[in-house]
């Protein structure tokens, strides 16, 4: 199995802009989640996905944040007029639930987004 | 929402000593990982362990569900382990929703 991948790994951005980052989760992995980390925390739960539908979304995800997963495969995290508190690691990862009543979350690399 | 709670938030080790992690939370959880995360930032599984004791190489996890806490074991560390550790929960409420929560981490740093 190849892991998640994200992309772009890194992302430098002005105020005011719109940014788009995508997931491809492990193949046929049904779940998937996204979290945000900024420096010195742990990571916190933004979104996530089982299959296409999207099943919780945290009160961090304002407004100005939409996610999509289309097709149940790859996921898409949009941010709107970005903001500087917006600067984080934004963290994808995968699993595959039900399996056993044991799911375990696999994490991608992670894209780093700076707003200047 | 659930509560993590690591310990000690910074350990400096010289290389071949051992160390305990230790994760306490205030909930019953239906899963607990324990990651490594790297200097460039990745999150490597190192343990799934809701309950029991788990052993892999040089490290090894014990979870007591009814206390509420899991504890890492690092032994004849090496340099290559220096990073932060996250232990990371998921409360069990008979729902299906899977979301961590994860404690601040363990920032170790190990020398030659």
């Amino acid at each position: 199995d190849t892991g998640v991948s994200q992309d772009p790994r890194h992302k430098i951005t002005k105020r005011g802009q719109n940014v788009t980052f995508r997931c491809d989760p492990i193949s046929e992995h049904n779940r998937l989640y996204w979290y945000r980390q900024t420096l010195g925390q742990g990571p916190e739960f933004l979104t996530y996905f089982q299959n296409e539908a999207q099943l919780e979304k945290s009160r961090l995800l304002s407004d100005r944040f939409s996610a999509e997963r289309p097709k149940g495969s790859f996921s898409t995290l949009e941010i709107q007029r970005t903001e500087q508190g917006d600067s984080a690691m934004y963290l994808c990862a995968s699993s595959s639930f039900p399996q056993g009543r044991q799911e375990t979350q696999y994490f991608g690399p992670g894209t780093r987004l700076l707003v200047l | 929402g659930i509560q993590v709670e690591q310990s000690p938030p910074d350990l400096i080790l010289q290389e071949g000593a051992n160390s305990t992690l230790r994760c306490n939370f205030s909930d019953s959880v239906n899963n607990l990982q324990w990651f490594h995360q790297n200097p460039w930032g990745q999150l490597i599984n190192l343990f799934y362990i809701p309950s029991g004791t788990k052993q892999n190489g040089r490290l090894s996890a014990t979870t007591v569900a009814t206390e509420r806490y899991s504890l890492l074991y690092i032994s004849s560390s090496q340099t290559t382990d220096s990073g932060v550790y996250f232990c990371a929960v998921a409360p069990n409420r008979g729902s299906t929703l899977g979301r961590l929560y994860f404690g601040r981490g363990t920032q170790l740093t190990v020398w030659p």
